[in-house]
C-alpha cells in the first residue's frame, strides 16, 4: 500500500541557516506530492509541490527536489526565520479513482528555529 | 480573502456523547474534505464530498457520518463518543479536480472525557 514518511522527527537550526526536510515514499506510482507547514493551534498550510515529470521546483526561499529512483523528496528551506519553526509534512495527492483524490500524509517534522 | 471556517473551534464532550461539527468552504469551493489529527500525528483522511456527493472514505469509523448541504456546507456527525476520538478535526475545501489546492481551516479540537 502507500506509505509516505519522514526520517527525522525533529530539527533544530540557527537563524540564517538552510534547512532541509526529507521525506520517504514507497509507492513508485506516486506522482504528485506536497509540502504542508503547520504552526501549532493552526491547519496545515501550503507550501509548494511536485510532479513526478519534475526532479526540483523552487519558490519564495523554498525548494523542493524529487528523486524517483530512491522515491525520496526533500524541502529545502533557504535563510530560515523564526517564523519558519512549525510542523513540516509531505503529503502525497492520492488519486483514488473516479475523480476522487485526498491527501495522504507523512510522519511531521518539527523545525525548530533558533534565533 | 476568505477562509474554511469551522465551527466549534474547541468542543469537550463526555463519551457515548454526540457531536456535530461544521465546516463552511471557501465561496466557489465545491469540495470538502475531513481530516482527523490525533495528537503527535500526521492529519488522517475520512471523508469527502463533491458537489453534495460523497466522493470517497477513508478511515472514518460506521460511528461518524457526514454530509455536504446545498449550500455547500458540510457537517460531520459523530455518535457514541470514545475517548480515542479526542483529535483536531480538519476541514478542507477546494475546487474539484486534482490540481486545485486544498485549503484547510483551523480545526475543531474534540475533546472526550
Amino acid at each position: 500500500g502507500e506509505s509516505v514518511g519522514l526520517h527525522l522527527p525533529t530539527l533544530s537550526v540557527q537563524e540564517g541557516d538552510n534547512s532541509i526536510i526529507n521525506c520517504a515514499y514507497s509507492n513508485s506510482a506516486s506522482d504528485y506530492f506536497i509540502w504542508y507547514k503547520q504552526e501549532s493551534g493552526k491547519g496545515p498550510q501550503f507550501i509548494i509541490d511536485i510532479r513526478s515529470n519534475m526532479d526540483k521546483r523552487q519558490g519564495q526561499r523554498v525548494t523542493v527536489l524529487l528523486n524517483k529512483t530512491v522515491k525520496h523528496l526533500s524541502l529545502q528551506i533557504a535563510a530560515t526565520q523564526p517564523g519558519d519553526s512549525a510542523v513540516y509534512f509531505c503529503a502525497e495527492n492520492v488519486d483514488s479513482g473516479g475523480s476522487n483524490y485526498k491527501l495522504t500524509f507523512g510522519k511531521g517534522t518539527l523545525l525548530t528555529v533558533n534565533p | 480573502a476568505a477562509g474554511v471556517i469551522q465551527s466549534p473551534r474547541h468542543l469537550i464532550k463526555e463519551k457515548r456523547e454526540t457531536a456535530t461539527l461544521k465546516c463552511y468552504p471557501i465561496p466557489r469551493h465545491d469540495t470538502v474534505y475531513w481530516y482527523q489529527q490525533g495528537p503527535g500525528q500526521d492529519p488522517q483522511f475520512l471523508i469527502s464530498f463533491y458537489e453534495k456527493m460523497q466522493s470517497d472514505k477513508g478511515s472514518i469509523p460506521d460511528r461518524f457520518s457526514a454530509q455536504q448541504f446545498s449550500d455547500y456546507h458540510s457537517e460531520l456527525n459523530m455518535s457514541s463518543l470514545e475517548l480515542g476520538d479526542s483529535a483536531l478535526y480538519f476541514c478542507a475545501s477546494s475546487l474539484g479536480g486534482r490540481d486545485y489546492e486544498q485549503y484547510f481551516g483551523p480545526g475543531t479540537r474534540l475533546t472526550v472525557t
